[in-house]
């Protein structure tokens, strides 16, 4: 069964600087997806940054990127010019595809708490 | 706007009884999930459905049952036989294709057993 780890229950950053949150995972399937989701105060679930497996160039969307390494199995995410409004909870969450493609069910990490102190 | 629809936000329960969550979608997604949140166990899959008129057991699907006999709704009933209810529960929807679906997903209802 595949599995997702956040080693990083909380962490901290000031305004302005980077930070890096990490996430293992483990798994037997070769194609597969990665992706990571942001939980602010409101609850509600944000898509930040998806990475398929296949692709070796690793995902970048403005200020987010991600540090792919599958040999490794490792996906961090990195945020550069933390802003107030990252504070959030970030969850890894790996993809697999079941039932011959049609349906892929997320499997996740416990999150990290991330805090951006003014 | 579309977007996905979860009500109540709120709901309390007291033991014993059956309650529903409703989950409304109209982003015309095809695949529809319900997620249970834990403090310190992330997500977890109840139930998913691919299709109307078809769901498939998640990872803690016990005490949980859905029916999806529209496209856009997806309800979810907490039987009494679930032992410990109180938790955050997400409803999520996407498309069906062989690649990366993202899920979208709605603002979740809190439901605490008294």
């Amino acid at each position: 069964a595949q599995t997702v780890t956040q080693s990083q229950p909380e962490m901290s950053v000031q305004e302005a600087e980077t930070v890096t949150l990490s996430c293992t995972y483990d798994t037997s399937e070769n194609n597969y997806y990665l992706f990571w989701y942001k939980q602010p105060p409101s609850r509600q679930m944000i898509l930040v940054i998806r990475q398929e497996a296949y692709k070796q160039q690793n995902a970048t969307e403005n200020r987010f990127s991600v540090n792919f390494q599958k040999a490794a199995k490792s996906f961090s995410l990195k945020i550069s010019d933390s802003q107030l409004g990252d504070t959030a909870m970030y969850f890894c969450a790996f993809m697999k595809q079941v039932n011959g493609g049609a349906t892929n069910k997320l499997i996740f990490g416990t999150g990290t708490l991330l805090a951006v102190q003014p | 706007d579309g977007g996905i629809t979860q009500s109540p936000k709120y709901l309390f329960r007291k033991e014993g009884q059956n309650v529903t969550l409703s989950c409304e979608q109209n982003l015309n997604h095809d695949a529809m999930y319900w997620y249970r949140q834990d403090p310190g166990q992330g997500l977890r899959l109840i139930y998913y459905s691919q299709i109307v008129n078809d769901f498939q057991k998640g990872d803690i699907a016990e005490g949980y049952s859905v029916s999806r006999e529209k496209k856009e709704s997806f309800p979810l009933t907490v039987t009494s036989a679930q032992k410990n209810p109180t938790a955050f529960y997400l409803c999520a929807s996407s498309i069906r294709s062989s690649g990366a679906n993202v899920l979208t997903f709605g603002a979740g209802s809190r439901l605490t057993v008294l």
